[in-house]
């Protein structure tokens, strides 16, 4: 149980144009989901939370017109990079925890590879 | 701010051998503490889980201690394997808000 998917687990772009990364929760009702970032060889920074229905609480630092997040259901949420740029270039991982169960514990996806060339 | 730092960065040690990995934390208002093994490329496998009244838990060849008073977890890996070669992080879930702050992680490789 407290399966988590990411697609696609890996994308190209060209500078200047959108990708939208997708969260879902396989087999439970996710109520907040977190999007992180990871550098090469740095560890996982979190960028922002969105509950179901509600607007993404976004980390200091982090622009939210370029990252837009959407949780529209309990099953998915998704993360837009607008006008990407090389720097943009990372590892991104979701993670939702599941509102029913209790707890705060947060399942984890397998991460989706971003490079923009 | 809550501050997650692991030591060492980097270890390699012999197939076989006990080690000890360790997390420090700034805030002890933590909620749990947990460890995860990244693997390259991949995301996040959860280890161990320690709640902030718990000592310790325990899976297998993996033993996770929590000094909350202190700010230190270590993870205790028992007879080292290859396999066992991976990125071990630790992170702090924090009592006020309820985020995960990471630590930077120890690349750990386990020479046959």
């Amino acid at each position: 149980g407290a399966v988590v998917s990411q697609h696609p687990s890996w994308v190209i772009c060209k500078s200047g144009t959108s990708v939208k990364i997708e969260c879902r929760s396989l087999d439970f009702q996710a109520t907040t989901m977190f999007w992180y970032r990871q550098f090469p060889k740095q560890s996982l920074m979190l960028m922002a939370t969105s509950n179901e229905g509600s607007k993404a609480t976004y980390e200091q630092g982090v622009e939210k017109d370029k990252f837009l997040i959407n949780h529209a259901s309990l099953t998915l949420s998704t993360l837009t990079v607008t006008s990407a740029h090389p720097e943009d270039s990372s590892f991104y991982i979701c993670s939702a925890r599941d509102g029913l169960a209790g707890g705060y514990e947060q399942y984890f996806g397998p991460g989706t590879r971003l490079t923009v060339t | 701010k809550q501050e997650v730092t692991q030591i060492p960065a980097a270890l390699s040690v012999p197939e076989g051998e006990n080690l000890v990995l360790n997390c420090s934390f700034t805030d002890s208002a933590i909620y749990n503490l947990q460890w995860f093994r990244q693997d390259p490329g991949k995301g996040l496998t959860s280890l161990l889980l320690i709640q902030s009244s718990q000592r310790e838990q325990t899976s297998g060849r993996l033993n996770a201690s929590l000094d909350k008073s202190s700010g230190r977890s270590t993870l205790y890996i028992a007879a080292s394997q290859p396999g066992d070669s991976a990125t071990y992080l630790c992170a702090a879930l924090m009592d006020s808000s309820y985020k995960l702050i990471f630590g930077s992680g120890t690349r750990l490789l386990v020479r046959p």
